[in-house]
């Protein structure tokens, strides 16, 4: 099984920051990486896959980046609205894995 | 416009069993593998089992084996996970998910999740 591991746990930032969250796969998935935000309460949604395509409607803020077993996303400026918990996750193997989170708050 | 409704959870005994279905709709089922994922209350996603668009496919992860069943039926654009010998830390929301047809097979739409309680 492919481990996941993010980083860091908790992010703390103020609105028009920029945000870096990292991911780390525990052997290569190539580009079959997808990132995903939660909010409270929410479902999870779908804002990058292939490491480093935004998925329809996410907006430019959201950048991702990576291949082999780091990945990488960044939010250029925190809106209100991005405050959330955001997963990645592998598909290149079975089982598909996700990482255990990074929230980001204020 | 996709939509997933999963139903059926509820509070269960352990040891007991229940069916999950998800009634998707905006898009045509019979050509999309889909999966099951859940989160424990204050934890993180945790993939269940995915499926291929006709069933030729099915995967579960190793904790469940031979507890959990994933099936469908295209007929009725829906999507089952039936459970058993259930037990106390298989209380989750369980969601199910759509695997993307465009490059990759990640996971483009979720449903809202039904909650599973299981305990005495």
């Amino acid at each position: 099984e492919i481990v996941m591991t993010q980083s860091p746990a908790t992010l703390s930032v103020s609105p028009g920051e920029r945000a870096t969250l990292s991911c780390r796969a525990s052997q290569s998935v190539s580009g079959n990486l997808a990132w995903y935000q939660q909010k409270p309460g929410q479902a999870p949604r779908l804002l990058i896959y292939g490491a480093s395509t935004r998925a329809t409607g996410i907006p430019a803020r959201f950048s991702g980046s990576g291949s082999g077993t780091e990945f990488t996303l960044t939010i250029s400026s925190l809106q209100s609205e991005d405050f959330a918990v955001y997963y990645c996750q592998q598909y290149n193997n079975w089982p598909r894995t996700f990482g255990q989170g990074t929230k980001v708050e204020i | 416009e996709v939509q997933l409704v999963e139903s059926g959870g509820g509070l269960v005994k352990p040891g007991g069993s229940l069916r999950l279905s998800c009634a998707a709709s905006g898009f045509t089922f019979s050509t999309y593998n889909m999966n099951w994922v859940r989160q424990a209350p204050g934890k993180g996603l945790e993939w269940v089992s995915s499926i291929s668009s006709s069933s030729n496919y099915i995967y579960y992860a190793d904790s469940l084996k031979g507890r959990f069943t994933i099936s469908r039926d295209n007929a009725k654009n829906s999507l089952y996970l039936e459970m058993n010998s259930l037990r106390a830390e298989d209380t989750a929301v369980y969601y199910c998910a759509r695997v993307s047809a465009v490059a990759g097979n990640h996971f483009d739409y979720w449903g809202q999740g039904t909650l599973v309680t299981v305990s005495s």
